[in-house]
């Protein structure tokens, strides 16, 4: 079992739909959870990080965890065109340094 | 404020040839990171170092070994290279508390 997952998509949403982006974790003890994105070509950039249960929103962006299900989840409101990318969920190892991420989900927005 | 460096950007090897990758952050940053990322595979952990003077390995450590010069300097070499080393390569660095990581620009190399 991969140490966090994600459907690799595409997701296909129409413009101002409301995308969703899921991710599972195995480690039970991980405390530190981000999502990331990368346009084809360039390097990852941080869009949300989440440390608790619950919601977290900033912006368009709002970031999901619930540590019992081992689930995080990423909505994007109003979608873009310009959202268009691969979405990577990251989580830090319990006892550890060291910064896990998935295969990613390629997002697709359309005009 | 250039945050992480990576150089060089593009490298074409020789099977069996030797290089080093290196990485500058300039953001004070105690931990830092290389990665490998595969077409399909997403971002695999090569090595970390979590503080200057410690580095441990990640995911995919075969083939690979690190320096961490100091605390703004994480070099990744390649002793003889393979053509299984073909990837773009990352570094990324973070702070301790915050955790949240930032990545160079990447390396792209092939090995031939």
């Amino acid at each position: 079992q991969k140490e966090v997952e994600q459907n690799s998509g595409p997701l296909s949403v129409p413009e101002g739909a409301i995308a969703s982006l899921n991710c599972t974790y195995s480690d039970r003890g991980s405390q530190s959870f981000f999502w990331y994105r990368q346009y084809s070509g360039k390097s990852p950039e941080l869009i949300m990080s989440i440390y608790s249960n619950g919601d977290k929103e900033d912006g368009r962006f709002t970031a999901q965890l619930n540590k019992a299900s081992q689930y995080v989840s990423l909505l994007i409101r109003d979608s873009q065109p310009s959202d268009s990318a691969t979405y990577l969920c990251a989580v830090i190892a319990s006892g550890t340094y060291k910064y896990i991420f998935g295969t990613g989900t390629r997002l697709k927005v359309l005009a | 404020n250039a945050g992480v460096t990576q150089t060089p950007k593009f490298q074409v090897l020789k099977t069996g040839q030797s290089m080093t990758l290196q990485c500058a952050q300039d953001m004070n940053h105690n931990s830092m990171y290389w990665y490998r990322q595969d077409p399909g595979m997403g971002l695999r952990l090569i090595y970390y170092s979590a503080s200057e003077g410690t580095t441990d390995k990640g995911e995919v450590p075969n083939g690979y070994n690190v320096s961490r010069l100091n605390k703004r300097e994480f070099s990744l070499r390649l002793e003889s290279a393979a053509p299984s080393q073909t990837s773009v390569y990352f570094c990324a660095s973070s702070e301790l508390l915050v955790l949240e990581a930032f990545f160079g620009q990447g390396t792209r190399l092939t090995v031939v």
